[in-house]
C-alpha cells in the first residue's frame, strides 16, 4: 500500500541554522513528490516540488533532494529564520491524482 | 502561485444542520479539486475527489450522504455536511489540480458543530 512516513515530528533549529527534514515512503511507483509548509490555522502552502527523473531540485533558500534507490526524500532549508517554523508535510503524488500525506514534521525556530 | 479560496473560514453551527463550504480556483481552471480533513496535530486526510462534471470519487470510510461534493464549474466545487453532529467538527481543506498536476490548496475552514 501506499505510505509516506517523516523520521522526526519535531525539529528545533537555532536561526541561522540549515535544517533538514526527512521523509520515507514506500511506493516505488510514486513519480512526483512536493513539499507543503503548514502554519497554525491555515491551508498548506507549495514549498517546491520534484518529478522521478530527478535527483535534485533548488528553490530560493530550500532543496529537495529525492533517493529513489532507498525511497527517501528530504527538504533543507537554509539560514532558517523565525518564519520558517510551521509543520512540513511531504506529499507524494499516485498514479491516480491523488497525494498522500506524510504524519509532518513541526519545526521550531528559535532567535 | 495559483490562488485557491474558501469561504466560509470557519463556521459553527448546530447539530442536525447542513453546512456548505465552497472552494474556488481564482486564477486557473480545476477540472479536479480535492477535499481533506485535518484533526489537530495530525495530517491531512483526503476525503474525495471532486470532478468538475461528474460525480465525486469517495475515499473509504467516508460518507457520500453525508458528505456532498458538487463540482459545477471549472473554478468551483462545494462541499456541503448533511445532518452535521459534534464529531465532524474539524478543519476541512481543499486543493485544486493545475494542468501540469501541481495541487494548491485553500486556506481551510474551520467547523464546529454545537
Amino acid at each position: 500500500g501506499e505510505s509516506v512516513g517523516l523520521h522526526l515530528p519535531t525539529l528545533s533549529v537555532q536561526e541561522g541554522d540549515n535544517s533538514i527534514i526527512n521523509c520515507a515512503y514506500s511506493n516505488s511507483a510514486s513519480d512526483y513528490f512536493i513539499w507543503y509548509k503548514q502554519e497554525s490555522g491555515k491551508g498548506p502552502q507549495f514549498i517546491i516540488d520534484i518529478r522521478s527523473n530527478m535527483d535534485k531540485r533548488q528553490g530560493q533558500r530550500v532543496t529537495v533532494l529525492l533517493n529513489k534507490t532507498v525511497k527517501h526524500l528530504s527538504l533543507q532549508i537554509a539560514a532558517t529564520q523565525p518564519g520558517d517554523s510551521a509543520v512540513y508535510f511531504c506529499a507524494m503524488n499516485t498514479g491516480f491524482q491523488k497525494l498522500v500525506f506524510g504524519t509532518g514534521t513541526r519545526l521550531l525556530v528559535s532567535p | 502561485g495559483a490562488v485557491v479560496s474558501q469561504h466560509p473560514s470557519w463556521v459553527i453551527c448546530k447539530s442536525g444542520t447542513s453546512v456548505k463550504i465552497e472552494c474556488r480556483s481564482l486564477d486557473f481552471q480545476a477540472t479536479t479539486m480535492f477535499w481533506y480533513r485535518q484533526f489537530p496535530k495530525q495530517s491531512l486526510m483526503l476525503m474525495a475527489t471532486s470532478n468538475e462534471g461528474s460525480k465525486a470519487t469517495y475515499e473509504q470510510g467516508v460518507e457520500k450522504d453525508k458528505f456532498l461534493i458538487n463540482h459545477a464549474s471549472l473554478t468551483l466545487s462545494t462541499l456541503t455536511v448533511t445532518s452535521a453532529h459534534p464529531e465532524d467538527s474539524s478543519f476541512y481543506i481543499c486543493s485544486a489540480r493545475t494542468a501540469t498536476a501541481e495541487q494548491y490548496f485553500g486556506p481551510g475552514t474551520r467547523l464546529t458543530v454545537t
